[in-house]
């Protein structure tokens, strides 16, 4: 069972309106990842953050999406004015520094009408 | 640019049998590569990963993966399936050994006929 909690597992939204996830990395996880999987498997790298500090990030589609990572509170993936095509399944991941091997979340599957 | 390519997007064995599942990646130095499951609904869980050493690495469930840089391949295989291996398998390659960001193929449906 994954330690890496995503909140919600679904949320349905019409275009132009705001998708908010959540995830809760695993204990002692300071690094974290938010990747889109679309419905043909493909995978998008989103952003990395350590501690709260993004690392890399994608050029973040218009600035239509934002992440943060505050401390003591979950890790955020938002989408400011949801369009048709960013409905995908959105996985976090989280790493210890050190072995940097990923757990994943179970996803938030997003669909916008 | 580095890529990973997994040539069968669907695979079918009978239970029992055993399995290869194809992988080759492009990427000039040394990988890193990952063997992931998505069962239907979840998120990604890993089988097994190949840093160094003996090309040969162990997994869950009995899987393993033969990495080979001749042939750029990292084939991941199971000596007799169950029904319950009926999932997508992703195959992901990093340039860095804390994984970092990972490339993926484009997965590999596996369906177990009984």
């Amino acid at each position: 069972n994954s330690k890496v909690i995503q909140t919600p597992r679904y949320l349905v939204k019409g275009q132009g309106q705001k998708a908010k996830m959540r995830c809760i990395p695993e204990k002692g996880h300071p690094v974290v990842f938010w990747y889109q999987q679309n419905k043909n498997n493909e995978f998008k790298f989103l952003i990395n953050f350590q501690n709260q500090e993004v690392l890399q990030q994608i050029d973040m589609t218009e600035k239509r999406f934002s992440a943060e990572c505050p401390s003591n509170s979950p890790c955020s993936l938002e989408i400011q004015s949801s369009e048709a095509g960013d409905s995908a399944l959105y996985l976090c991941a989280s790493s210890r520094e050190d072995t940097g091997q990923l757990y994943f979340g179970e996803g938030s599957k997003l669909t916008v009408l | 640019a580095q890529s990973v390519t997994q040539p069968d997007a669907r695979v079918t064995v009978s239970e029992g049998a055993s399995l290869q599942l194809r992988c080759k990646y492009s990427y000039s130095a040394t990988p890193y590569l990952f063997w992931y499951v998505q069962y239907p609904r979840q998120g990604l869980q890993l089988l097994l990963k190949y840093y160094s050493g003996d090309p040969v690495v162990q997994g869950v469930n009995s899987f393993e993966a033969e990495f080979s840089k001749s042939n750029s391949s990292f084939h991941l295989q199971k000596a007799s399936v169950h029904w319950s291996d009926s999932a997508v398998y992703f195959c992901a390659l990093s340039m860095h050994y804390n994984q970092g960001k990972l490339i993926f193929g484009q997965g590999t449906k596996l369906s177990i006929k009984p």
